[in-house]
């Protein structure tokens, strides 16, 4: 089975402009989450989305929106692109069974660059 | 508030010694704890998993205890090789949702292998 997959791998845009990326979370698996990790920091909460709901929302200026599609993949949207939005960006995706003990999984995350 | 803290911040040991690093948290409630290994720019890939009832924990050369009623973990590593070398997160998971979602990050300590 596949694991977590996220496109594209890097990314490299200019300030004000608009970036999608996208996440393909495991086969079963109904809740996807989008962290954003700064290099030498660890990940910060960006959203949830489970059954195509969003079900949490981090400390994120209205710039991020997300969305979750039927099949349970999902695309993070940031709109007028800031320099200090260059980061790793971390899909991970669940059974939203925060009880469960296969928890959740990581992609290999996008690398988006603003210059 | 739930917080996760790491020790140390970073640490340097020589190829084939041993290290033990350090998690305590205040997160409430608990569902499961994790340890992940991060390489720079990739994502984390679980090490362990323990839940509540569960003292230790083996992957190789990879030990995780748990203390639930100090709220501690460890993460002991054995004859250490150059490709240890990483970052090492601890991970709490519950039932939070809202702005935090339900993973709750440690800082990570970064732990450099030396020939």
């Amino acid at each position: 089975d596949a694991g977590v997959t996220q496109s594209p791998t890097h990314l490299i845009k200019t300030r004000g402009q608009q970036v999608t990326l996208r996440c393909s979370p495991i086969s079963g698996h109904k809740s996807v989450s989008w962290y954003q990790q700064v290099l030498g920091q660890g990940p910060q909460f960006i959203f949830q989305y489970y059954e195509k709901e969003e079900r949490g929302r981090g400390n994120f200026p209205d710039r991020f929106s997300a969305r979750q599609f039927p099949n349970y993949s999902s695309e993070l949207n940031v709109n007028a692109l800031l320099l200090g939005d260059s980061a790793l960006y971390l899909c991970a995706s669940s059974l939203y069974r925060p009880q469960s003990a296969y928890g959740y999984t990581f992609g290999s995350g996008t690398r988006l660059t603003v210059v | 508030k739930n917080q996760v803290e790491q020790s140390p911040q970073s640490l340097i040991i020589l190829e084939g010694k041993n290290c033990t690093l350090q998690c305590n948290y205040t997160v409430s409630p608990f569902s499961n704890l994790r340890w992940y290994k991060q390489d720079t720019g990739r994502g984390p890939v679980s090490l362990t998993i323990m839940t509540f009832s569960e003292n230790t924990k083996s992957n190789g050369r990879y030990t995780a205890t748990l203390d639930a009623d100090t709220k501690q973990s460890s993460l002991h590593i054995t004859a250490s090789q150059l490709s240890d070398s990483a970052s090492y997160i601890c991970v709490v998971s519950g039932n939070y949702g809202g702005s935090q979602g339900n993973l709750i990050f440690g800082k990570g300590t970064k732990l450099s292998v030396k020939p």
